[in-house]
């Protein structure tokens, strides 16, 4: 069964610094792994998507995330942090599209950026 | 472009009461997924389809049933709502040929 974690419900940083958002998953077969953005209010929009091409991927809005597969882990970076990043970030795995279909969510982690 | 659209944003029922949550897609996608979202627990997977006319159980499926008879409908019904059920609910679509979903607005249920 897929699973993921996020370590860290909550995260500051202050405006300028590293950005670090923690993700590890359980996967039987390759994942497909994602991480989303969510602002107030809103729906969720996807910044990044790793799908077993190159393990460092880049996203909207100057986020990366790195896939390690001998870590099971898809942490989310940011060199430099705006005040606008401030929102809650899901981390999602999902197998190959020939396999289950599910799309499977963390529990998110809200990023709280200070002035 | 609408993308995905749900039905309606926001809803207060009163206990045992029902509802049906529309979703509607205009982007042909095969994958359909209904999801609810509540403090510290992320999105949870509730029914899902992967084709017109199918669907398959999530991790928290009770006191839910779904129905996918148009490819561009999935729709979530409530037969008997109950306070838990109180949550934002999220429906989501996906390509066969596509690894990432797309969401919708989300719809705010309130059961008193």
């Amino acid at each position: 069964a897929q699973s993921v974690t996020q370590l860290g419900s909550h995260v500051s940083v202050s405006e300028g610094a590293l950005v670090l958002l923690r993700c590890n998953y359980s996967s039987s077969v390759p994942p497909y792994l994602f991480w989303y953005v969510q602002y107030p209010n809103q729906g969720l929009q996807l910044l990044l998507k790793y799908t077993s091409a190159a393990t460092l991927v880049k996203g909207i809005n100057g986020f990366e995330a790195e896939f390690k597969k001998s870590e099971t882990s898809f942490h989310l970076t940011k060199p430099s942090a705006h005040m606008s990043d401030a929102a809650e970030y899901f981390c999602a795995v999902s197998d190959h599209p020939s396999g289950t279909y599910k799309y499977i969510f963390g529990t998110g982690t809200r990023l709280k950026v200070l002035a | 472009n609408a993308g995905v659209t749900q039905t309606p944003k926001f809803r207060v029922l009163k206990t045992g009461q029902s509802m049906t949550l529309l979703c509607a897609q205009d982007m042909n996608h095969e994958y359909m997924y209904w999801y609810r979202q509540d403090p510290g627990m992320g999105l949870r997977l509730i029914h899902y389809s992967v084709g017109e006319g199918t669907t398959a159980k999530g991790e928290v499926p009770d006191g839910y049933n779904v129905s996918r008879l148009k490819k561009q409908n999935f729709l979530l019904g409530l037969e008997s709502a109950a306070p838990s059920q109180t949550s934002v609910y999220f429906c989501a679509s996906r390509d066969s040929g596509l690894a990432e979903a797309f969401f919708g607005q989300g719809t705010r249920l309130t059961v008193v």
